[in-house]
């Protein structure tokens, strides 16, 4: 069965950096591309961006909403992919998924930027 | 960027009704469109890949269909544990781009 967990969300302050974390299981981790993908309260779901699998050199491609602030990466060893937010602002407010296959997602990790 | 223009926003419907909702793509997508359940709290669930395949466990009272820039999500017979927002996914080129959600009630 796939499994998704994100951690790490939480309050931080305008200009802030947050790493969130997705612990994966249930699927040979490798071979699939990974997505994060964050939903505002009440709003449609903001593609952010993937990391490609092993046979396509996990390369990263990123909406341009985000790009330049946020990085995507995976630690293979442990099934885990990462986000890292940097200059965080008030309309990243959302509650940020973690992805696979664009068919399993996590349950969700909610991040709030505000002073 | 493709923009997906979703509708209806909101939809009330019966119990047994068929309910359609529709995605309209700004540019041909080629059939590459998911469809998504989001129950309230919940996380988004696969309905449908790639246009018309529905995705194993769901019932088969959904359906796709579509071609180009014009896709619909049809439920063929409403059941309350239908209540939830759909919302479309268009995969064809980046950035991937989501419809604004079909908010669904039960009449």
């Amino acid at each position: 069965e796939v499994k998704l967990l994100e951690s790490g969300g939480g309050l931080v302050q305008p200009g802030g950096s947050m790493r969130l974390s997705c612990a994966a299981s249930g699927f040979t981790f490798t071979d699939f591309y990974m997505y994060w993908i964050r939903q505002p309260a009440g709003k449609a779901p903001e593609w952010l961006g993937f990391i490609r699998n092993k046979a396509n050199g996990y390369t990263t491609e990123y909406n341009p909403s985000v790009k330049g602030r946020f990085t995507i990466s995976r630690d293979n060893t442990q099934n885990m992919l990462y986000l890292q937010m940097n200059t965080l602002r008030a309309e990243d407010t959302a509650t940020y998924y973690c992805a696979t296959k664009l068919t399993y997602w996590g349950q969700g990790v909610m991040v709030t930027v505000s002073s | 960027d493709i923009q997906m223009t979703q509708s209806p926003s909101f939809l009330s419907a019966s119990v047994g009704d068929r309910v359609t909702i529709n995605c309209k793509a700004s540019q041909n997508i080629n059939k590459y469109l998911n469809w998504y359940q989001q129950k309230l709290g919940e996380a988004p669930k696969l309905l449908i890949y790639n246009t018309n395949n529905l995705q194993t466990g769901i019932p088969s009272r959904f359906s796709g269909s579509g071609s180009g820039t014009d896709y619909t999500l049809t439920i063929s017979s409403l059941q309350p544990e239908d209540v939830a927002t759909y919302f479309c996914l268009q995969h064809s080129s980046r950035p991937l781009t989501f419809g604004s959600g079909t908010k669904l009630e039960i009449k």
